[in-house]
C-alpha cells in the first residue's frame, strides 16, 4: 500500500524560479495539508484542502499556491522561490475534519540558492 | 490563533527510565491533542492522542495526560528503550482542520 507519497524527495533551485512539490494519497482521504518544518518553529501549516476544489490558507500561506483538481493529489507551488522558503515540506491527509489521525508523507527537502 | 509551547527542547534519559514532555496551549476551545514521533528523515507519525473530554489515556508504555483548566498536556514514556530516540511533537486543534504544533523535543535514550 503506497499511502501518501511526495515528490521530489530533494530539490535544489534558485531564487526566482517556480517550483512545484507533489503530494499523492491512495486512501481517498478528503482532507489534505501542507506543512513546512523549520528548526525552532516545528511544523507550520501552509494550506489545507477539505475536498477537491476547496482550499484554504493556513498559518504561513504567503508565497505559496495550491490546487486540488483531484481528491488524491494536492500540489504545492512556489511561484517565485525565495531563500526563506528553504525548508522541509510535509504533506498530510486525514479522513475527515474533527480530529481524525493525520498521516504524513516522507517530506521534500527544498534548498533555494 | 492558537499558540503551543513545548518543553524541554532536548531530553536525555538512561534506558529504562521514564521521559516526560510537556506542552501548553493558549486557546481554551482546542479539544484534540495528538502527539507525533518523528524519526530521522521521515515524516511525523501519530503515537497517541487525547480529546478534551478525557483526562488521561494510556497505550502500553506511552501515556498522555490533559489538564484543561491549566491548559497543558504531557506525554509520558515509561521503561524507555533506544528505539524511543526521536523527535516528539505535540499539537492542538479545535476544528480538526488546523493543527498547531509545538517546536519539538529531541529525545535521546542512552543504552
Amino acid at each position: 500500500d503506497a499511502g501518501i507519497t511526495q515528490s521530489p524527495r530533494y530539490k535544489i533551485t534558485e531564487t526566482g524560479r517556480q517550483v512545484t512539490l507533489m503530494c499523492h494519497q491512495t486512501w481517498s482521504h478528503s482532507y489534505m495539508f501542507w506543512y513546512r518544518q523549520d528548526l525552532g518553529h516545528g511544523l507550520r501549516l501552509i494550506y489545507y484542502s477539505a475536498a477537491a476544489d476547496i482550499t484554504d490558507k493556513g498559518e504561513v500561506p504567503d508565497g505559496y499556491v495550491v490546487s486540488r483538481s483531484k481528491t488524491e493529489n494536492f500540489p504545492l507551488t512556489l511561484e517565485s522561490a525565495t531563500r526563506s522558503q528553504t525548508s522541509v515540506y510535509f504533506c498530510a491527509s486525514t479522513g475527515a475534519g474533527g480530529g481524525e489521525t493525520q498521516y504524513f508523507g516522507p517530506g521534500t527537502r527544498l534548498l533555494v540558492l | 490563533g492558537e499558540n503551543v509551547e513545548q518543553h524541554p527542547s532536548t531530553l536525555s534519559v538512561q534506558e529504562g527510565d521514564s521521559a516526560v514532555i510537556k506542552c501548553t496551549y493558549s486557546d481554551s476551545a482546542s479539544n484534540y491533542f495528538p502527539w507525533y514521533k518523528q524519526e530521522l528523515g521521515k515524516g511525523p507519525q501519530l503515537i497517541i492522542d487525547i480529546r478534551s473530554n478525557v483526562g488521561e489515556k494510556k497505550d502500553q508504555r506511552i501515556a498522555v495526560t490533559l489538564n484543561k483548566t491549566a491548559k497543558h498536556f504531557s506525554l509520558h514514556i515509561t521503561e524507555t528503550q533506544p528505539e524511543d530516540s526521536a523527535v516528539y511533537f505535540c499539537a492542538a486543534s479545535k476544528t480538526g482542520n488546523q493543527f498547531y504544533f509545538g517546536t519539538g523535543t529531541s529525545l535521546t535514550v542512552i543504552p
